[in-house]
């Protein structure tokens, strides 16, 4: 049973670069037929899309974040990276990856992480 | 984008009542909607997808309908574990998006 686990700093100063990693184990990202997904949800409230990573490198990213993600894979630790570049109090959420495929939805989540962006 | 709504953005309710929540896509979607429950300081666990599909493992008093724009989701008979906060998402198109939510507290 796949599971996933994000990991990385909980605290980020403003306009600096927020970077978190997901480690997946019981199965292989390399394996294909998956997308490796980033959402957030800020506090108290609902859930965004941030984008999705497959494991040849190729990307989706939601037009609201574009200008500011960049999600990156790295097979050969089975873990995929979301970096958020020039961050403010409104990126201050619970960071989630998860796994989809291009017809099914969200499913298996990690249990989230929450970032704080404050001086 | 598509843009989801759920109502009621909340609802009190009773163990043992039969409730519905529902989700509006603002174009059609087909059925490619899910549903998911989501618990204070945990992930969204998934529910349904394909609109009426249950998730394996997830009990039956728990049922989707719908396709197109118009879904909703049913408690048959609500317990304790149930009152949470429900989300419904689109995967019809990219970015993928979710409803506001809905929490649905004991009364």
């Amino acid at each position: 049973q796949v599971q996933l686990q994000e990991s990385g700093p909980g605290l980020v100063k403003p306009s600096q670069t927020l970077s978190l990693t997901c480690t997946v184990s019981g199965g292989s990202i390399s394996s294909g037929g998956y997308y490796w997904s980033w959402i957030r949800q800020h506090p108290g409230k609902g859930l965004e899309w941030i984008g999705y990573i497959y494991y040849s490198g190729s990307t989706y990213y939601n037009p609201s974040l574009k200008s500011r993600v960049t999600i990156s894979v790295d097979t050969s630790k089975n873990q995929f990276s979301l970096k958020l570049s020039s961050v403010t109090a409104a990126d201050t959420a619970v960071y989630y990856c998860a796994r989809m495929t291009g017809t099914t939805p969200v499913d298996p989540w990690g249990q989230g992480t929450l970032v704080t962006v404050s001086s | 984008a598509i843009r989801m709504t759920q109502s009621p953005s909340s609802f009190s309710a009773s163990t043992g009542d039969r409730v519905t929540i529902t989700c509006r896509a603002s174009q059609g979607i087909s059925s490619y909607l899910a549903w998911y429950q989501q618990k204070p300081g945990k992930a969204p666990k998934l529910l349904i997808y394909a609109a009426s599909t249950l998730q394996s493992g997830v009990p039956s008093r728990f049922s989707g309908s719908g396709s197109g724009t118009d879904f909703t989701l049913t408690i048959s008979c609500l317990q304790s574990e149930d009152f949470a906060t429900y989300y419904c998402q689109q995967y019809y198109s990219y970015p993928q998006s979710f409803g506001q939510g809905t929490k649905l507290e004991i009364k």
